[in-house]
């Protein structure tokens, strides 16, 4: 039982690159999330999404891009990294609704040089 | 979004005492409060939750309780262990999303 998977699990990159991290779950659980975390402000959603082409926008989505062809994966696109975007993100999931448990993913810590 | 303020960001118990962590929150129409551990490059965990028709839920040593109309929620855990180290995070449902406090460090020395 894999549950939710993310990768990589570290990534370095460099300012202006292009950066997709990855965001599995075998449930098929109906909604997804990413998160980041960082020092101070705790985890703050990025994006979400109730079911498979269905994303919207959370409190910070400024710089990343998502989509979410199949119901198991939603990748997170960082289309020009920025210093600002150096975090730890999470993916999480949940089954049938936002006030079912949010399983979340082991994180991807990545570093934009 | 809802604003979470929790409080206190570091704590530190002797093993066996207990530890609280308060959280209060700015929409009264929030119905849904969880708390999660997080363990050292791992990721969030949930542990106990609540909702808004309940005022207390207990789970063995975890305990949680509401207060809606003074709009807080504690996380109450008894005889801590070393193994209970971790950050914790409360949050609150309001609307689309969950919001989270920014966590607290608890430490259990032995």
């Amino acid at each position: 039982d894999a549950g939710i998977t993310q990768s990589p699990r570290y990534k370095i990159t460099e300012t202006g690159r292009q950066v997709t991290l990855m965001c599995h779950q075998t449930w098929s659980h109906s909604y997804m999330f990413w998160y980041r975390q960082d020092l101070g402000h705790g985890l703050r959603l990025i994006y979400y999404s109730a079911a498979a082409d269905i994303t919207d926008k959370g409190e910070v989505p400024d710089g990343y891009v998502v989509s979410r062809s199949k119901t198991e994966n939603f990748p997170l696109t960082l289309e020009s990294a920025t210093r600002s975007q150096t975090s730890v993100y999470f993916c999480a999931s949940s089954d049938k609704r936002l006030t079912d448990t949010q399983y979340f993913g082991p994180g991807t810590r990545l570093t934009v040089l | 979004g809802e604003n979470v303020e929790q409080h206190p960001s570091t704590l530190s118990v002797q093993e066996g005492d207990s530890a609280v962590i308060k959280c209060t929150y700015s929409d009264s129409a929030s119905n849904y409060f969880p708390w999660y551990k997080q363990e050292l490059g791992k990721g969030p965990q949930l542990i106990i939750d609540i909702r808004s028709n309940v005022g207390e839920k207990k789970d063995q040593r975890i305990a949680v309780t509401l207060n809606k109309t003074a709009k807080h929620f504690s996380l109450h855990i008894t005889e801590t262990q070393p193994e209970d180290s971790a950050v914790y995070f409360c949050a609150v449902h309001s609307g689309y999303a969950l919001n989270f406090g920014k966590g607290t460090s608890l430490l259990v020395t032995p």
